[in-house]
């Protein structure tokens, strides 16, 4: 048990449509974070929360991405027309003070 | 730009040998240094976490870091198939908030 679920596991859309993800930490951890990785690849950052603030976003996250966790507990990732390139595995990771980051299962999508 | 360099493998090493992975990063100012490992078709698991030089052994793995040579490895002892995963090398710029810049992983194929 990583103590973070993500929602849905797996997601098949057609390019051009909107997605959302959601990841719910089950315990309380005040980062929150979002990868995304490709075959491969290591997995590469998009985005950090402490709490409710987003306190870093990668240069590389388009504006067709948007993050948010509203009240501090669980965050949605929303991809908005999505492109072929945007297909991937997309990870959350979670920490509480200064322990290292654990990654949920992730949410793997694909853009027909 | 960070990078983290791994040589991506496969590396292939024999049951019951210690299986040496090594990482090499270019901020010099990355102060927290972490080894996931990653099995086909699922999300990285935290295996070790390092943040001053030397040594930190933790049951069969043990964590090198050396700042001033820009350097992390990872030792397996005793290598068992099950080790066989991708390892991925990642390291953070501050005390472990920040988001982590990753290698593109090692392949190991321990060898029954």
């Amino acid at each position: 048990d990583t103590g973070v679920s993500q929602d849905p596991r797996h997601k098949i859309t057609k390019r051009g449509q909107n997605v959302t993800f959601r990841c719910d930490p089950i315990s309380e951890h005040n980062r929150l974070y979002w990868y995304r990785q490709t075959l491969g690849q290591g997995p590469e950052f998009l985005t950090y929360f402490q709490n409710e603030a987003q306190l870093e976003k990668s240069r590389l996250l388009s504006n067709r991405f948007s993050a948010e966790r509203p009240k501090g507990s669980f965050s949605t990732l929303e991809i908005q027309r999505t492109e072929q390139g945007d297909s991937a595995m997309y990870l959350c990771a979670i920490a509480a003070g200064t322990q290292p980051q654990h990654f949920g299962d992730g949410t793997r999508l694909s853009i027909l | 730009q960070k990078e983290v360099e791994q040589n991506s493998g496969p590396l292939s090493v024999p049951e019951g040998a210690i299986a040496s992975l090594n990482c090499t990063y270019s901020d010099r100012v990355s102060q927290s240094f972490f080894w996931y490992r990653q099995y086909s078709g699922k999300s990285p698991e935290l295996i070790m976490s390092i943040y001053s030089n030397g040594d930190k052994e933790d049951g069969r793995f043990t964590a090198q870091l050396n700042k001033a040579s820009q350097y992390v490895s990872l030792l397996i002892r005793d290598s068992q198939p099950s080790d066989s995963a991708t390892y991925l090398c990642a390291v953070g710029a501050g005390g472990g908030a920040d988001g982590l810049t990753f290698g593109k992983g090692t392949h190991l194929i321990i060898q029954p």
